[in-house]
């Protein structure tokens, strides 16, 4: 078990332009879970796939954002068109389901993005 | 919708002591779950302690444990013999239905340990 994998762990980028960023789920789970997280908050639940079905978006995913998980295994996290109001760590987590209560997530280090 | 709400900010307690975290918690579900989890500075996110809410009993791990108050849903987290360890932002998480990771987190409480 090598954890929950992320990257890059930061990334600064400039207004308007398009980044990605990629995790990588503890191999034997199903389930995988993008949050973002904003300075001295808690999390807040983007997506979430089961295999390689996205089977929930939040509202706080705009146009502007797209996520993949085209094999079920690893995930990418699409922005285009990057604003100020994205600079934020951005979680990705993994866990097993059905056997959710004994399997709880486990979180990755986060990618921080800042736009400038 | 779920809310939870954490009304301290920040706490702090002197090593060795014990500390009660607050949180009170919203959820339209009737099959939920409950969480504490921490997030020392620059690292990752951990889970310290689980509660399912049809159980009465109070979860223990080790040093941790909760108070569940299910009518007044409320959550709270008791930190025996801290350490130097504990000192993170603490979030708790309150998780329901068949998105059983699609988790509500509070705001978080700063906990600082004074040696």
């Amino acid at each position: 078990d090598t954890g929950v994998s992320q990257n890059p762990r930061h990334k600064i980028t400039k207004r308007g332009q398009n980044v990605t960023f990629r995790c990588d789920p503890i191999s034997e789970h199903n389930r995988l879970y993008w949050y973002r997280q904003t300075l001295g908050q808690g999390p807040e639940f983007l997506t979430y796939f089961q295999n390689e079905a996205q089977l929930e978006k939040s509202r706080l995913l705009s146009d502007r954002f797209s996520a993949e998980r085209p094999k079920g295994s690893f995930s990418t996290l699409e922005i285009q068109r990057t604003e100020q109001g994205d600079s934020a760590m951005y979680l990705c987590a993994s866990s097993l389901f059905p056997s959710s209560y004994n399997s709880p997530l486990h979180f990755g280090n986060g990618t921080r993005l800042t736009v400038t | 919708a779920q809310t939870v709400t954490q009304s301290q900010p920040e706490m702090s307690v002197q090593e060795a002591e014990t500390v009660t975290l607050s949180c009170t918690y919203d959820t339209s579900e009737s099959d939920y779950y409950l969480f504490w989890y921490k997030q020392p500075p620059s690292r990752q996110m951990i889970l310290v302690i689980r509660q399912e809410a049809y159980k009465q009993q109070n979860a223990t791990e080790n040093r941790f444990s909760v108070n569940f108050q299910k009518a007044a849903k409320s959550f709270s987290l008791k930190i025996s013999d801290s350490q130097l360890g504990d000192a993170a932002m603490y979030f708790c998480v309150v998780s329901g239905g068949t998105s059983y990771g699609k988790l509500t987190f509070g705001q978080g409480t700063i906990l600082t340990v004074h040696p």
